[in-house]
C-alpha cells in the first residue's frame, strides 16, 4: 500500500492555458474525491467518484473543470482556460464506501496561474 | 448546509503543555468526524476518526471527543512537542461522504 499519489506536485501555468492533474488512489479504495484548498482556508469539496461513476459535483466546479475516472482506478482533473483565481492546492483523497469511510489524502498539486 | 468552525485560529504553547483544540458543526446529522494534521505546503494526514455512534477515540498522545447533540468535537494533545507544530483541521462527513472542513487551528509549540 503506497498511499494516495498525485502528479504533478507543482504546476505553474499562464492564464488561459489548460492543465490536467492526475490522482492514483489506494488500490482497493472504490471512492475517490477531489478538494481545493486556498491559502489559509480548509479544503473545499469539488467532486467524488464511486468506481467510475461521478456521483456529486460541487457548485465550485464550473464548466471549465472536468474530472474523470475512466476505469475506476486513477482519476484526472482538467481545468480549461485557467484563471488566476484557480491558483490553489488541489487535493485528492480516497476511501472505501463501507466501514468507517476514512478518507486518506495525497500530497496535493499546487497550481499557480500567472 | 453543514458549517464547521474551529477555535482558536492560532495557538502558541510551550513544550510539555497539554492543549485542547475545538471544533463545532451546525448539522448534527453527521456520519463521522475526522481530525487531520497539515504541515505547511503539504497534504493532510488523518489523525483520528470518530464515528457518529462513538464518544471518543484515542491514539497515543491524542484524544478526540464527539458530542453530536451539542455539535462539538475536541482534540486533546497531551505533553505537546515542537514536532506537533502544524495546522489541525477537523472535518465532518455527512451524507454523500464528502468532508466539510473548518479553517483549521495553527499550532506552534515552542521550546
Amino acid at each position: 500500500d503506497t498511499g494516495v499519489s498525485q502528479d504533478p506536485r507543482h504546476k505553474i501555468t499562464k492564464r488561459g492555458q489548460n492543465v490536467t492533474f492526475r490522482c492514483d488512489p489506494i488500490s482497493e479504495h472504490n471512492r475517490l474525491y477531489w478538494y481545493r484548498q486556498t491559502l489559509g482556508q480548509g479544503p473545499e469539496f469539488l467532486t467524488y467518484f464511486q468506481n467510475e461513476a461521478q456521483l456529486e459535483k460541487s457548485r465550485l466546479l464550473s464548466d471549465r473543470f472536468s474530472a474523470e475516472r475512466p476505469k475506476g482506478s486513477f482519476s484526472t482533473l482538467e481545468i480549461q482556460r485557467t484563471e488566476q483565481g484557480d491558483s490553489a492546492m488541489y487535493l485528492c483523497a480516497s476511501s472505501l464506501s463501507w466501514g468507517q469511510g476514512e478518507q486518506y489524502f495525497g500530497p496535493g498539486t499546487r497550481l499557480t496561474v500567472t | 448546509k453543514q458549517e464547521v468552525t474551529q477555535i482558536p485560529a492560532a495557538l502558541s504553547v510551550p513544550e510539555g503543555e497539554n492543549l485542547v483544540l475545538n471544533c463545532s458543526f451546525t448539522d448534527s446529522a453527521i456520519y463521522n468526524l475526522q481530525w487531520f494534521r497539515q504541515d505547511p505546503g503539504k497534504g493532510l494526514t488523518s489523525l483520528l476518526l470518530i464515528q457518529s455512534s462513538q464518544r471518543e477515540q484515542t491514539s497515543g498522545r491524542l484524544n478526540a471527543s464527539l458530542d453530536k447533540s451539542s455539535g462539538r468535537s475536541t482534540l486533546y494533545i497531551a505533553a505537546s512537542q515542537p514536532g506537533d507544530s502544524a495546522t489541525y483541521l477537523c472535518a465532518a462527513t455527512g451524507t454523500a461522504s464528502k468532508l466539510t472542513f473548518g479553517t483549521g487551528t495553527r499550532l506552534q509549540v515552542t521550546l
